[in-house]
């Protein structure tokens, strides 16, 4: 039973377009999402987090939107760089059966093509 | 600051046999968790620990099996390894408990033959 889904393994856009990478998760019970970035042969990158007391945070090009009532959360990057090709995962955290963890998805390959 | 590091890199083991990974975690940090890395699963939880206790533990065999020491270096240890067993094994740091951002490590690429 997969908590955290991205159901979008691939993503392709042009340089300076906008990326928008999609998350969705079913646990009710996660109040901080994540999104990683991972390069091969690396291992993840934290990029940028949102509490579920937020609806948006945006940190330069990055900018993560939460809809808690769809239990979705999305990435946007603007504009796209050839640099941010890599795979990004979102992740989720919250009590589960009266303990903590982080739960990721299974990732998107984002290409940005020059 | 040292990043968070991973020994070995990389690791080839035959069925059976069994295998210890070894994780240092950025200093100051005190959780560490461990993923397993597979192309069609993504990352999935293996186990955190914090201040050499086991806090929290993923839907794994007992098979694997890990440890922290009063340093929060970390082990990780898979016995009677399988084929499926291949993956790329992530360590992971944060000062505090798992649900705060980490800092991975690199990875152990094990491959199981």
């Amino acid at each position: 039973d997969q908590q955290v889904k991205q159901n979008s393994p691939s993503l392709s856009v042009q340089e300076g377009r906008i990326s928008i990478l999609n998350c969705d998760y079913t646990n009710s019970m996660f109040d901080y999402f994540l999104w990683y970035k991972k390069y091969p042969a690396e291992g993840p990158t934290f990029l940028i987090s949102i509490s579920s007391i937020k609806d948006k945070n945006e940190d330069g090009r990055f900018t993560v939107f939460l809809n808690k009532s769809a239990k979705h959360l999305s990435l946007h990057i603007v504009p796209s760089q050839p640099g941010d090709s890599a795979v990004y995962f979102c992740a989720a955290s919250g009590s589960q059966g009266g303990s903590e963890k982080l739960v990721f998805g299974k990732g998107t390959k984002l290409t940005v093509n020059p | 600051k040292a990043g968070v590091t991973q020994t070995p890199r990389y690791l080839i083991k035959t069925r059976g046999q069994q295998v210890t990974l070894s994780c240092s975690p950025i200093s100051g940090h005190r959780s560490v968790s461990w993923y397993q890395q597979t192309p069609g699963q993504g990352l999935q939880f293996l186990f955190e620990y914090f201040s050499e206790t086991q806090r929290n533990k993923g839907n794994f065999p007992g098979r694997f099996s890990g440890r922290q020491f009063s340093n929060s270096r970390s082990e990780m240890n898979v016995s009677t390894l399988e084929l499926g067993d291949s993956a790329l094994y992530l360590c992971a740091s944060s000062p505090q408990t798992a649900s705060y951002e980490q800092y991975f490590g690199p990875g152990t690429r094990l491959t199981v033959t």
